[in-house]
């Protein structure tokens, strides 16, 4: 069964300093791997995702993530945040079937709190 | 304007009372799913759906049924609802074939609250 942990519930920052959220994940089979973020009192956005290939993926807003077969993780990272990008994000798995395909069942982690202060 | 809609947004209730919490789509997506989220547990996955007449269990359904009838709607229903029901939920929805490159698209959410 997929499971995905973030390590860290809470990561305070400075504006235009870099910063990295931690992602875990454990499945018995090839997964599709996801990171999604939460403005407040909003729906979630797809920041980007990893299907196979390249390890380093570019999301949207300056966010990338690399993904590690070996360690299994998939965290997420920004050279120089901004104000804007304070936000809860979530890192998600889908396991592979055996088409290729996903069968629908996306599982979420915990959530990471970004807070960048001025 | 391609989105997920649900409906109510907000809903407050008492123990015991059946509710139905709709939700539709209007692009076409095979897959539906609905999640539940509460703080410090992210979002976790209900039910979900792969077709019409083709549904199954997340990692909570305890307490939920699900009937995807029609492919653009995916109601959640709670027979009896009880105080630990309390959550925001989302519904979502994503090609079957497009799950992997694009995620599933979120409605607004519905917060509910049980007393």
């Amino acid at each position: 069964a997929q499971s995905v942990t973030q390590l860290d519930s809470q990561v305070p920052v400075f504006e235009e300093a870099p910063v990295e959220l931690r992602c875990n994940y454990s499945s018995s089979v090839s997964v599709y791997l996801f990171w999604y973020v939460q403005y407040p009192n909003q729906g979630l956005q797809l920041l980007l995702k990893y299907l196979s290939g390249s390890t380093l993926v570019k999301g949207i807003n300056g966010f990338e993530a690399e993904f590690n077969k070996s360690q299994t993780s998939f965290h997420l990272r920004k050279p120089s945040v901004h104000i804007s990008d304070t936000a809860e994000y979530f890192c998600a798995v889908s396991d592979q079937n055996a088409g290729g395909t996903s069968y629908g069942k996306l599982t979420f982690g915990q959530g990471t709190i970004l807070t960048v202060h001025p | 304007e391609a989105q997920v809609t649900q409906n109510p947004r907000y809903l407050i209730t008492v123990t015991g009372k059946k509710l139905t919490v709709t939700c539709s789509q209007n692009m076409n997506h095979e897959y539906m799913s609905w999640y539940r989220q509460d703080p410090g547990l992210g979002l976790r996955q209900i039910y979900y759906s792969m077709n019409v007449e083709v549904t199954d269990k997340g990692d909570v359904p305890e307490g939920y049924k699900v009937s995807r009838k029609e492919k653009r709607n995916f109601p959640l229903i709670l027979e009896s609802p009880s105080p630990n029901q309390t959550s925001l939920y989302f519904c979502a929805s994503s090609l079957g074939q497009g799950l992997k490159y694009y995620g599933y698209t979120f409605g607004s959410g519905t917060r509910l609250t049980v007393v």
